[in-house]
């Protein structure tokens, strides 16, 4: 069964780096999606991604957050420099059609500790 | 405003007995609604989905899951739990492309 990958999916890194998450959607998948949940906390929408550009954004996406999607494959997330609070598990998604009428599928996540 | 709310944080069942997971949800309208299981160090596994239709819906492992709209609630049901059932389950609704998850319920199963 086709399936998202993330990695890694463990990042240990210092307060003020930068770090990115690598995500490979499924192959045949057009929307693309991060979600962050902050240890005991909800799972939270970061943003979401189609056509090569950003459709929408929490108000958590600040001007840290970009997404790219490099080639055909990869969907990243870089956080340009890292605070304490980034500290969670960052979760990449992906729908074939339109997410109002089908299904996200997850990755396995990628727990970022900032220290 | 728009919100998703799983009463139980924790619940804790013996292996063999039923189990009620709950969630209720508030939107202006009926929006999708999901069910996920995440096992320790996994992602987000689709157990089930509500779009239209028979208000009662099956998913995977045994798993069903009944729309009732008076109460605005998608309540999660197993009749006889697993220990591998031991995970934490979120609810999810997804209304007019914003996806939203309740905060999860911890399923520990006993001996």
């Amino acid at each position: 069964e086709p399936e998202v990958t993330q990695t890694p999916s463990h990042q240990v890194t210092q307060m003020g780096q930068e770090v990115i998450l690598r995500c490979v959607p499924i192959s045949n998948h057009l929307y693309f999606y991060w979600y962050r949940q902050i240890l005991g906390q909800k799972v939270e929408f970061l943003v979401s991604f189609y056509n090569n550009e950003i459709s929408e954004k929490s108000e958590i996406f600040d001007d840290q957050f970009s997404v790219e999607r490099p080639d055909g494959s990869n969907f990243t997330l870089k956080i340009r420099s890292t605070k304490l609070e980034d500290s969670a598990m960052y979760f990449c998604a992906s729908t074939g059609h339109s997410l109002a009428k089908n299904i996200q599928y997850f990755g396995a996540g990628t727990r970022l500790s900032v220290l | 405003a728009q919100s998703v709310t799983q009463p139980d944080i924790h619940i804790t069942v013996s292996e063999g007995a039923s189990l009620e997971l709950r969630c209720n949800y508030s939107y202006g309208a009926t929006p999708y609604l999901f069910w996920y299981v995440q096992s320790p160090g996994q992602g987000l596994q689709l157990l089930l989905k509500y779009f239209s239709g028979d208000t009662l819906v099956q998913g995977i492992k045994g798993f069903e899951a009944e729309f009732k709209r008076s109460q605005s609630s998608f309540n999660l049901r197993k009749p006889s739990v697993h220990w591998s059932d031991a995970a934490e389950y979120f609810c999810a609704t997804n209304y007019r492309n914003d996806m939203r998850f309740g905060a999860g319920t911890r399923l520990t199963v006993k001996p």
